[in-house]
């Protein structure tokens, strides 16, 4: 277990509906980085939050936001979902050092 | 923005060789690089890392360079066993806070 979590491990829908990721980071954490890795793809940056303010924004599109909340959790919205969508959805968060703690990812499924 | 290029794309190697995997950054200041490891269907793990400030570190059996001049850093893995085998991302940040970049990863296969 990494200490970082995130939740539904698996999820199928349907095109056009809309999702909901979540993460917890690590005890301790203010940061919060979400990524997209797509099938034998590497890991796109979606969106960056320290301490509840977004930092930076990747590749991610309109259709998708987030948010991280008071006890620095966080959640990714996708919404309008394309087949294309499918991929693993990866959080970490990080400490003052410097590398990512990556969570199990949650593996999303447009039919 | 940073670009982090990885090659080979996919390696192949005979238990107890040893495996090399290269990555090129395009920023300059940028000075902070870590290697992970991701096994399938798993979340992508820390395995080495080294900062700009130190050309090489080693643990145990894998080890990485760092060449600033040239802006690229190398992992090394000898005597490679069986669960080597994953997919092995380079990435580089420019500090602490900002995102990683991340390679688009090397198929390690150790065939036994």
């Amino acid at each position: 277990d990494s200490g970082v979590t995130q939740t539904p491990k698996h999820l199928i829908t349907a095109t056009g509906q809309r999702v909901t990721l979540r993460c917890s980071p690590r005890s301790g954490d203010l940061s919060v980085y979400w990524y997209q890795q797509s099938l034998d793809q590497g890991l796109q940056f979606l969106i960056h939050y320290y301490n509840g303010e977004e930092r930076a924004k990747g590749n991610i599109l309109e259709r998708f936001s987030a948010q991280q909340f008071p006890d620095l959790h966080s959640e990714l919205n996708l919404s309008s979902l394309e087949l294309g969508d499918s991929a693993l959805y990866f959080c970490a968060s990080r400490r003052d050092d410097w590398g990512y703690t990556f969570g199990s990812g949650t593996r999303l499924t447009v039919v | 923005g940073e670009n982090v290029e990885q090659h080979p794309s996919t390696l192949s190697v005979q238990e107890g060789d040893s495996a090399v995997i290269k990555c090129t950054y395009s920023d300059s200041a940028s000075n902070y690089f870590p290697w992970y490891k991701q096994e399938l269907g798993k979340r992508p793990q820390l395995i080495i890392d080294i900062r700009s400030n130190v050309g090489e570190k080693k643990d145990q059996r894998i080890a990485v360079t760092l060449n600033k001049t040239a802006k690229h850093f190398s992992l090394h893995i000898t005597e490679t066993q069986p669960e080597d085998s994953a997919v092995y991302f380079c990435a580089a940040t420019l500090s602490g806070n900002t995102p990683l970049v991340f390679g688009k990863g090397t198929r390690l296969s150790v065939i036994a």
